[in-house]
């Protein structure tokens, strides 16, 4: 099955800093690729995706580029905001066939202070 | 924006009790899956189902959980004889149709088993 990497956290950056989360996965094939964003109190949502190869997921000013020579998955943001303050997963799906069940990171908590 | 419900947000029970999470998924989905994490771990994935069955399931997911469509919106977890491992937030998701890899989640439900 899929394993995935993810960089330990906490990171906590001032405002405006520049973000990379990084991850790297193992997979059969080239699964689809997630990040799922968790705010405080709140369950998980969908940030961004891509599907294959050299595709990039962006969303609100967060960008990811399907690497599969490197199979990472990073996530960037040029300037963060105090409201990107959460914990993010990079989620590959499972690579066996017919199965979407995803496989998550350990979560990288970031705190963006003002 | 459609969106996946989950009742109720806080479920304590004691250890040995039987609790039925409770999920609505978004009403043109096909495909439900439950996930849960542990307090401080990563999100780990339990069941799919789909068309009234269960596609797949994890270790985790033995005799004691189950999972059921009762009526056309609602898909409930089952818990038959809660032990304090099960303590967690359990997450339901779903997904729309074959061929789209989107799973969009519910805000969770925490579990506590005393």
């Amino acid at each position: 099955g899929n394993s995935v990497t993810q960089m330990e956290g906490p990171v906590t950056l001032s405002e405006e800093a520049f973000l990379t989360i990084n991850c790297t996965y193992t997979a059969t094939g080239y699964p689809s690729l997630f990040w799922y964003v968790q705010y405080p109190g709140e369950g998980l949502q969908l940030l961004l995706k891509a599907t294959k190869a050299d595709d990039k997921g962006s969303n609100k000013g967060f960008e990811a580029t399907y690497r599969k020579e490197t199979t990472s998955f990073h996530l960037e943001k040029g300037s963060v905001q105090v409201s990107d303050s959460a914990v993010y997963f990079c989620a590959p799906r499972h690579s066996g066939a017919g199965s979407y069940q995803l496989t998550f990171g350990k979560g990288t908590k970031l705190s963006v202070i003002p | 924006e459609p969106e996946v419900t989950q009742t109720p947000s806080h479920q304590v029970t004691q250890m040995g009790q039987e609790v039925i999470l409770r999920c609505v998924p978004i009403s043109n989905h096909l495909y439900f899956y439950w996930y849960r994490q542990i307090l401080g771990q990563k999100v780990e994935f339990l069941v799919s189902f789909y068309n009234n069955e269960i596609s797949e399931k994890s270790e985790i997911f033995d005799d004691q959980f189950s999972v059921e469509r009762p009526d056309g919106s609602n898909f409930t977890l089952k818990i038959r004889s809660t032990k304090l491992e099960d303590s967690a937030m359990y997450f339901c998701a779903s997904r729309q149709r074959g061929g789209t890899d989107t799973q969009y989640f519910g805000p969770g439900t925490r579990l506590t088993v005393l």
